[in-house]
């Protein structure tokens, strides 16, 4: 009964490979939301989704898109992958309005 | 840009000890969160402050948000090998409680 849930939990693919990573929550949380943590730890959002309405990261390159099918789900399509987007992804949920957010366990990224 | 800057990076102590860990910004944030990230696992809430001025304890913790809701700490007593990991503060800007800008990271470790 994971609360939010991402597979795969690694992910090893070579340069300009499209790939996708799927996320979902169980918790009934209206709001979902993509992180990329770098080497250094450093969590940063990417985006954030809460009913069609879709909040980006201004720095996100545009061949990161999020797609969500239902509202207890939130994946992340990857196109033309890069050296440098090589990180850990977390998904996360909430309630609109809360703050309180809760986490995925990760996706190491790891692009060749 | 809302920018949080922890303090210290890294903080190795023994079994124990005390230690605060701070959470500096200019800007003015509605509420403050603070997560535990322990390895291979996405962060955990441990606690959220609104209210300027105001102090939580969770066990032998201590979280306190500064008067003018720029600041916060996190005060560990008797720290224990348990406590090990990546300690984050996040803040949320006033109207956008959605939107959590994460600050730097406190690695802790705790030896026996």
């Amino acid at each position: 009964d994971t609360a939010v849930s991402q597979t795969p939990k690694y992910l090893v693919t070579q340069m300009g490979n499209d790939k996708s990573i799927k996320c979902e929550q169980n918790l009934g949380h209206d709001t979902m939301y993509w992180y990329k943590q770098d080497s250094k730890k450093f969590l940063k959002i990417m985006f954030s989704y809460n009913n069609k309405e879709l909040i980006i990261n201004e720095t996100v390159p545009n061949r990161f898109s999020p797609k969500s099918p239902d509202k207890a789900h939130l994946n992340l399509h990857i196109n033309s992958l890069e050296l440098g987007d090589s990180a850990v992804y977390f998904c996360a949920s909430s309630l609109r309005g809360a703050g309180e957010q809760y986490f995925g366990p990760g996706t190491r990224l790891t692009v060749t | 840009t809302q920018l949080l800057e922890q303090s210290p990076q890294f903080l190795s102590i023994q079994e124990g000890e005390n230690l605060t860990v701070y959470c500096n910004s200019s800007s003015v944030f509605s509420s403050l969160q603070w997560y535990r990230q322990e390895p291979g696992e996405g962060p955990v809430l441990l606690v959220t402050v609104v209210t300027g001025g105001e102090v939580k304890k969770l066990k032998r913790l201590t979280f306190q948000f500064g008067d003018a809701r720029k600041d916060s700490s996190l005060h560990i007593t008797a720290a224990q090998p348990g406590d090990t990991g990546l300690y984050l503060c996040a803040g949320a800007a006033s109207g956008s409680a959605r939107q959590l800008t994460f600050g730097s990271g406190t690695q802790l470790t705790v030896l026996p």
